[in-house]
């Protein structure tokens, strides 16, 4: 199975912060890398996918590099409603797995 | 408008079984693989299985192989996720989502407001 592992586990970041989470996966996934936001009580919501290309919807200050093994999920300036927890998941092999997550509060 | 809506959760003893449902509206049911994800309470997001757009292909996690089944039937635009021989560590939010392309891939665009598996006795 491929080990996804996320970090920070969380962050305390301020609005207009810039953020990075790091996503490593524990063997090379090309970009069949998606990322997910989910607020409190609330079902995941997709981000991004194809490692870097921007769902429908999702505001330009998201955004996905990487390739391979290492990935990031950047939010270039923290907005009140990103308050939230952001898990990436692999799509190159079965059992599709997910990361432990990224919580990232309020400073 | 996309809409998918979980059922069928609920309260159950261990070794006991649930069937889980799932309606998606507001697109072509037929032309997207479906998927079930779990969260337990307070943890992350687990996979659990998922099923093409036919439903002749179906992958499952290690953890529930042998006792949970996920099915589908098109022309009720409906999922189903048969879960027998339940345990404790099954407890969780059950989510189904839906493929992002009519073209295979395992990324989830909608996902439903999830329905409560508890198993205790």
């Amino acid at each position: 199975d491929i080990q996804m592992t996320q970090s920070p586990s969380s962050v305390s970041a301020s609005v207009g912060d810039r953020v990075t989470i790091t996503c490593r996966a524990s063997q090379g996934i090309s970009s069949w890398l998606a990322w997910y936001q989910q607020k409190p009580g609330k079902a995941p919501n997709l981000l991004i996918y194809a490692a870097s290309t921007l769902q429908s919807g999702v505001p330009s200050r998201f955004s996905g590099s990487g390739s391979g093994t290492d990935f990031t999920l950047t939010i270039s300036s923290l907005q009140p409603e990103d308050f939230a927890t952001y898990y990436c998941q692999q799509t190159n092999s079965f059992p599709l797995t997910f990361g432990g997550g990224t919580k990232v509060e309020i400073k | 408008e996309v809409q998918l809506l979980e059922s069928g959760g609920g309260l159950v003893q261990p070794g006991g079984s649930l069937r889980l449902s799932c309606a998606g509206s507001g697109f072509t049911f037929s032309s997207y693989a479906m998927t079930w994800v779990r969260q337990a309470p307070g943890k992350g997001l687990e996979w659990v299985s998922v099923i093409s757009a036919s439903g002749g292909t179906i992958y499952s996690a290690d953890s529930v192989k042998g006792r949970f089944t996920i099915s589908r039937d098109n022309s009720k635009n409906s999922l189903f996720l048969q879960m027998n021989s339940l345990r404790a560590e099954d407890t969780a939010l059950y989510y189904c989502a839906k493929g992002l392309y009519t073209v295979t891939t395992y990324y989830f665009d909608y996902w439903g407001q999830g329905t409560l598996i508890t198993v205790s006795s």
